[in-house]
């Protein structure tokens, strides 16, 4: 396992359409983060799992925006009916509960046309 | 609500030249404050995290310190190389990823 794995890496779609992300954290971190980053702009939260509970999520995640982790350790994060201000670079993160450096992967780009 | 600002937001140097990229967070309430490179379309890679009780962190050619009572973060970077373009981003952590505050970035671009 050599670090937080993201894909797709890029995703060009249709407005209105549906779409999914993965994100494959470093095996033994319990602690998962999704970061919304805009161009020119830094990541914004959105949301983040403890194990597989969600204990957090931002105002940034619409009711179009869910997430999930079902086993504790993948997470996906589905958009539905998707609009061109979705389009962004999608960051997931992962780390240890109590240790305070988390671990990004390299992200999906999602481009909305 | 922590505000991360970054000056400038881009920055040219010559290849050698030494460089400090600034940072300044509003809220010194913060547990660590940390730099991360990211080149263009990828993900963020960590340089430097500064716990609140330190005042420097040091990383071969980088040097990154932290001023709470000034809100201040400053990353140098001594004999720039071109390997080192990309955008530095900073983050105040005010307790958990889920309450980093980041940056918009400096773009630094080292000439050869």
């Amino acid at each position: 396992d050599t670090g937080v794995s993201q894909n797709p890496r890029h995703k060009i779609t249709k407005r209105g359409q549906n779409v999914t992300f993965r994100c494959d954290p470093i095996s033994e971190h319990n602690r998962l983060y999704w970061y919304r980053q805009t161009l020119g702009q830094g990541p914004e939260f959105l949301t983040y799992f403890q194990n597989e509970a969600q204990l957090e999520k931002s105002r940034l995640l619409s009711d179009r925006f869910s997430a999930e982790r079902p086993k504790g350790s993948f997470s996906t994060l589905e958009i539905q009916r998707t609009e061109q201000g979705d389009s962004a670079m999608y960051l997931c993160a992962s780390s240890l509960v109590g240790v305070t450096e988390a671990f990004f992967g390299q992200g999906t780009r999602l481009t909305v046309v | 609500k922590q505000e991360v600002t970054q000056i400038p937001a881009a920055l040219s140097v010559p290849e050698g030249e030494n460089l400090v990229l600034n940072c300044s967070f509003t809220d010194s309430a913060i547990y660590n404050l940390q730099w991360f490179r990211q080149d263009p379309g990828k993900g963020l890679t960590s340089l430097l995290l500064i716990q609140s009780s330190q005042r420097e962190q040091t990383s071969g050619r980088l040097n990154a310190s932290l001023d709470k009572s000034s809100g201040r973060s400053t990353l140098y970077i001594a004999a720039s190389q071109p390997g080192d373009s990309a955008t530095y981003l900073c983050a105040g952590n005010s307790g958990g990823y889920q309450k980093v505050t980041f940056g918009t970035g400096t773009k630094l671009q080292v000439i050869p």
